[in-house]
């Protein structure tokens, strides 16, 4: 496809339970970045991939979240033992270079509501 | 660390009128700045974006934005909006990191 793709769109999950988020980037971007977005509020900074290297997850909120992208290009964000504060939104975006001139593309999201 | 503040948090216009949106950013060194855009129900699009040379940059669908260096900001503005303009709007910067910093986004509501 042409952009970003993020699925599943929407996912409900209970209390405890484990979830695994997808983020397909454009191909051949090289920069990945993981984002969660509370209700009113812009995008907060999770995560950064430069191809398969995990370079920046200072943004994760707590030993429950892990992100990963082996090949350097699907990335998959893990959230363990979910609570009801990680229901937000989860925005994943690529850029084709690892430079500051270069802007991101952002997938719709994925939508975690934790019941 | 750096942070992005955007003022007003809501804005409701009517047709036609002018629109201006505050960003301000803590850093003093060089950045990079970025306005982008989300339509209800879509995922978030460039506007427009800054990385050197003129101040003044203009956007897609009629916006643009001005750098102040000497006042941290990077103002959107359009002079007549429409209804269709209704959506989120999120100021970004780039600094060393390479990773955009968001500020909590203004949203407009134009009625018709």
């Amino acid at each position: 496809g042409a952009g970003v793709s993020q699925s599943p769109r929407y996912k409900v999950a209970k209390r405890g339970q484990d979830v695994a988020l997808r983020c397909d980037p454009i191909s051949g971007h090289v920069s990945l970045f993981w984002y969660q977005q509370a209700l009113g509020q812009g995008p907060e900074f999770l995560t950064y991939f430069q191809n398969e290297a995990q370079l920046d997850k200072s943004g994760l909120p707590s030993d429950r979240f892990f992100a990963e992208r082996p090949e350097g290009s699907v990335s998959t964000l893990k959230i363990q033992r979910t609570q009801q504060e990680d229901s937000a939104v989860y925005l994943c975006a690529s850029s084709p270079r690892d430079s500051l001139n270069t802007e991101a593309f952002f997938g719709q999201g994925t939508r975690l509501t934790v019941v | 660390a750096q942070s992005v503040s955007q003022h007003n948090h809501h804005v409701i216009l009517s047709e036609a009128a002018s629109l201006e949106l505050g960003c301000n950013y803590s850093y003093g060194g060089t950045v990079n700045l970025f306005w982008y855009v989300q339509y209800p129900g879509q995922h978030l699009q460039l506007l427009l974006k800054y990385f050197s040379g003129d101040p003044l940059v203009k956007g897609i669908k009629g916006f643009e934005a001005e750098f102040i260096k000497s006042k941290f900001s990077f103002n959107l503005r359009k002079p007549s909006v429409q209804w269709s303009d209704t959506a989120e709007y999120f100021c970004a910067v780039i600094l060393g990191s390479y990773i955009p910093t968001f500020g909590r986004g203004t949203s407009l509501i134009v009625h018709p």
